[in-house]
């Protein structure tokens, strides 16, 4: 079974400052990942997927990622973060064996301080 | 451009009490799902439709059932609802491009706050 684990409840950052969202997983296949953005009362977003190919993905708002396989880790990454990220922030994966099923992990919450 | 719209948005059941949440979609995709979101466990996958006139069950499917009304709805019901229910449940959509390619990213409602007591 495919499972994703986001080992922080909550990051806290200055204003500026770099950050970053740990996420790992586990898939009995390849996975597809994606990271996802949720702001208060307001549904997920898509942020940024890693298919295939290179390892560094680049997304929206300024925001990246890097797949490490033989870690197991696709964590989130900000160069200099703002007050406006902050946001709850979730990571999923896809086995490409397992068909459609897209598993979430429990969500990291940002804070930006300013 | 709305999306995916859920209705209602907010909502208070009686144990016991039935209802079916509503989701439409106007971007033409063919795959539909409902998660429920509660505080520390992320999103878990209740049903999910591949292409109008199939569904699945996914991880949380008791107590719930669905319907792919047409290709851009999909309703989930609430036969007798417990307070277990109580949660937030999202409604999505994603563009299945080809078959066996499941690449696509999720296009998720504002969701639906229900309660029940």
């Amino acid at each position: 079974a495919q499972s994703v684990a986001q080992p922080e409840d909550q990051v806290n950052v200055a204003e500026g400052n770099p950050l970053t969202v740990k996420c790992t997983y586990s898939v009995s296949g390849n996975p597809y990942l994606f990271w996802y953005v949720q702001y208060p009362n307001r549904g997920l977003q898509f942020l940024l997927k890693y298919i295939t190919g290179d390892n560094l993905v680049k997304g929206s708002y300024g925001f990246e990622a890097e797949f490490n396989k033989s870690q197991t880790s696709f964590h989130l990454k900000k160069p200099s973060a703002l007050v406006s990220d902050s946001a709850l922030y979730f990571c999923a994966v896809r086995d490409r064996a397992a068909g459609n099923k897209l598993t979430f992990g429990g969500g990291t919450r940002v804070l930006v301080k300013p | 451009n709305a999306g995916v719209t859920q209705t209602p948005k907010f909502q208070v059941l009686k144990t016991g009490q039935s209802m079916t949440l509503q989701c439409a979609q106007d971007m033409n995709h063919n795959s539909m799902y409902w998660y429920r979101q509660d505080p520390g466990m992320g999103l878990r996958l209740i049903y999910y439709s591949a292409s109008e006139g199939t569904t699945d069950k996914g991880e949380v499917p008791n107590g719930y059932n669905v319907s792919r009304l047409n290709k851009r709805e999909f309703s989930l019901r609430l036969e007798s609802a417990a307070p277990s229910q109580t949660s937030v449940y999202f409604c999505a959509s994603s563009e299945k491009r080809q078959e066996g390619s499941y690449n696509s990213p999720l296009h998720f409602g504002n969701g639906t706050r229900l309660t029940v007591t």
